[in-house]
């Protein structure tokens, strides 16, 4: 079964800062794709970085960067340079090449608190 | 403007009754999904589908209900039978359905109440 497990319930961190958001992933498939979104308090989710697990360089999208480490079967999103508008939840999601559900498993997330 | 649109945003329903939670995409999009997430946890599927008029069941399907006429309409009925509906109710669409990479847009979500 696949599984997506985020260790950081919420995580304080200085404006300007760089955060690292922990994400870790189980699966049997040889192939599949890692998301990063971001839910800030309206609700919304939104799309921020993806990865595929054949994809030979990390992903980055701006500030934000994936450090993937497929050995260790972890996908962490790095946030360069902290803004206060970065406080969120921030959901790490996985989908398998097999997967018959045509699901995406998401993590139970990580809220993140932006301080001035 | 392409996006997903949800309504209403938020929704008051007494025990006993039906609602229909709608979600319209202009993004061309061929598959919808309906997920549900309840305070501090991630979202579970509740209904998909890859094409008009066919849609399938997701982890938490009982006491729901869905309906596909429409590319862009994909509207979830939350019925009685479902025993504990208070939630975050949140759609999405995507492009190219099954493939791995293939990214679900999110609309902005219908929080429902039971009174």
């Amino acid at each position: 079964a696949q599984k997506i497990t985020q260790t950081q319930p919420g995580m304080f961190v200085q404006e300007k800062e760089a955060v690292t958001l922990d994400c870790t992933y189980d699966t049997s498939d040889p192939s599949y794709g890692l998301f990063w979104y971001k839910q800030p308090s309206s609700g919304e989710m939104i799309f921020l970085i993806y990865q595929g697990s054949y994809d030979q360089q990390n992903a980055t999208e701006g500030r934000y960067s994936l450090n993937f480490q497929k050995a260790r079967k972890s996908a962490n999103l790095v946030i360069s340079a902290s803004q206060l508008g970065d406080s969120a939840m921030y959901f790490c999601a996985m989908r398998g090449e097999m997967n018959r559900d045509d699901k995406i498993i998401f993590g139970k997330g990580t809220r993140l608190h932006i301080l001035p | 403007d392409g996006g997903i649109t949800q309504s209403p945003k938020y929704l008051f329903r007494k025990e006993g009754q039906n609602v229909t939670l709608s979600c319209e995409q202009n993004l061309n999009h061929d598959a919808m999904y309906w997920y549900r997430q309840d305070p501090g946890q991630g979202l579970r599927l509740i209904y998909y589908s890859q094409i008009v008029n066919d849609f399938q069941k997701g982890d938490i399907a009982e006491g729901y209900s869905v309906s596909r006429e429409k590319k862009e309409s994909f509207p979830l009925t939350v019925t009685s039978a479902q025993k504990n509906p208070t939630a975050f109710y949140l759609c999405a669409s995507s492009i190219v359905p099954g493939v791995r990479s293939d990214t679900q847009y999110f609309g902005p979500g219908t929080r429902l109440t039971v009174l």
